[in-house]
């Protein structure tokens, strides 16, 4: 059984950066796929990319290249997302969610939720 | 705007069945990329419903079913209850878009 337990929420100005972690507990953390989504307050979920660590690739969806990084720590079992160039329509809670079946693009873990304010 | 289109909102009355749509193209569902359905109640986690088309998960009822054909899919909720009003959430792979992506979502009301 995976738990992910992500860091808390923040307040950020625009224009500034954001850096969210999430970490693994139990399974092996290098053998999943770890995505990030997020729902602005109103909106769907929105997929916006992932990382694979066993073979150190990642994808992002167009409408973030270039403002998101996303990177794994193996030796801590800990995924971060980083957000750039903070816009007030990037407010939202942020999950990871994992995928434990290689592979096959489903999340079957994911973690609490990191609530991003970005106001001025 | 999704790739994936899903209705806004669906409805039913206790006891029930209702269904779903995800209707997307021949760059995702129609290229024959899986489809996965989660369940989300806000201000909680959302939760894998259905994975791989017809797919269960462990703790899942059998009240919730997928099913995929040509370029869309469905999710069929029968036997409806006050505890299913949550919002839909389907989900595929694009490789015109080479990412993962969801639907709109579907708010289901419980009458």
């Amino acid at each position: 059984q995976v738990q992910l337990v992500q860091s808390g929420a923040e307040v950020k100005k625009p224009g500034s950066s954001v850096k969210i972690s999430c970490k693994a507990s139990g399974g092996v953390f290098s053998r999943y796929g770890i995505s990030w989504v997020r729902q602005a307050p109103g909106q769907g979920l929105e997929w916006m990319g992932g990382i694979l660590p066993i073979f150190g690739t990642e994808n992002y969806a167009q409408k973030f290249q270039g403002r998101v990084s996303i990177t794994a720590d193996e030796s801590t079992s800990t995924a971060y997302m980083e957000l750039s160039r903070l816009r007030s329509e990037d407010s939202a809670l942020y999950y990871c969610a994992f995928t434990t079946a290689a592979g096959t693009g489903y999340h079957d873990y994911w973690g609490q939720g990191t609530l991003i304010t970005v106001s001025s | 705007q999704s790739v994936l289109t899903q209705p806004p909102s669906v409805s039913g009355a206790p006891g029930q069945r209702v269904t779903i749509s995800c209707t997307g193209n021949s760059s995702n569902i129609g290229a024959a990329y899986d489809v996965h359905w989660y369940q989300h109640i806000p201000g909680t986690v959302p939760k894998l419903l259905i994975y791989s088309n017809v797919n269960r998960p462990s703790g899942v009822p059998d009240r919730f079913s997928g099913s995929k054909s040509g370029t869309s899919a469905s999710l069929a909720i029968t036997g409806l209850q006050a505890e299913d009003e949550a919002d839909y959430y389907c989900q595929s792979y694009d490789n015109s878009l080479t990412a993962s992506v969801f639907g709109g979502g579907t708010k289901l009301t419980v009458l």
